[in-house]
């Protein structure tokens, strides 16, 4: 069954701003993934936060996780048309490595 | 550049008639898997194999199976086509030594069942 949920489920914002989205997710992990996906297309991934960390950075990607509130955010900055893309979460549940649990997606709609 | 390849991107297949999905990699990653998603949802993991130790999930059909030949190749058959088993389906593929964590994914393979 889905591990996590995501909201908004859409989100479209103007060229520039911010575009801020949250996964909330149900067991204990060890590290929590976020990837892209533009239509019709593969997953990409984008960035891992491991269990004991709280912040990370990579490139205009800002990713949170608060493992007491099983929470994760994703923050991109500035953002371009070219970020028009569905955005999902996934975990790796403790002790089980080498599965990946997908949330429900945000669908990320970037306006020029 | 190493990536993982989907073959072919589209099929289109008749209600009942056995159809294979494949997939390879020249990233030599020790486990590959597959995953059906359909429209709108998020990707749901239908087996994996780690080298060749096949892992079925427990809430996958039965009409769903699948092959791993050698490191490289991978495929999905599907026995008997319902319309219900129209999706992506998308193969990926991680290495151990990285606890399983990135997963590396093709550009999918789009099913259409007539």
């Amino acid at each position: 069954s889905q591990q996590g949920e995501e909201d908004p489920q859409a989100l479209s914002i103007q060229e520039g701003e911010n575009a801020t989205m949250n996964c909330s997710y149900k067991t204990s992990i060890n590290n929590l993934q976020w990837y892209r996906q533009n239509s019709g297309r593969g997953l990409v991934h984008l960035i891992l936060i491991r269990s004991n960390e709280r912040e990370k950075h990579s490139g205009r990607l800002r990713v949170t996780l608060d493992t007491s509130k099983k929470s994760s955010s994703l923050l991109i900055t500035a953002s371009r048309a070219a970020d028009t893309a569905s955005y999902f979460c996934a975990t790796t549940a403790s002790g089980s490595a080498r599965q990946l649990t997908f949330g429900s997606g945000t669908q990320l709609t970037v306006l020029p | 550049d190493a990536m993982v390849i989907q073959n072919p991107r589209y099929q289109v297949t008749q209600f009942g008639k056995p159809v294979t999905l494949s997939c390879s990699q020249t990233l030599n990653h020790n486990v590959m898997y597959w995953y059906q998603q359909k429209s709108s949802q998020a990707p749901k993991l239908l087996f994996h194999y780690y080298d060749k130790d096949f892992n079925n999930e427990a809430d996958t059909p039965d009409n769903f199976q699948s092959r791993r030949p050698n490191t490289s190749f991978c495929f999905l058959d599907i026995r008997s086509p319902g319309l219900g088993d129209a999706a992506m389906y998308l193969c990926a593929t991680s290495t151990p030594f990285d606890r399983g964590e990135t997963q590396y994914f093709g550009p999918g393979t789009r099913l259409l069942v007539l």
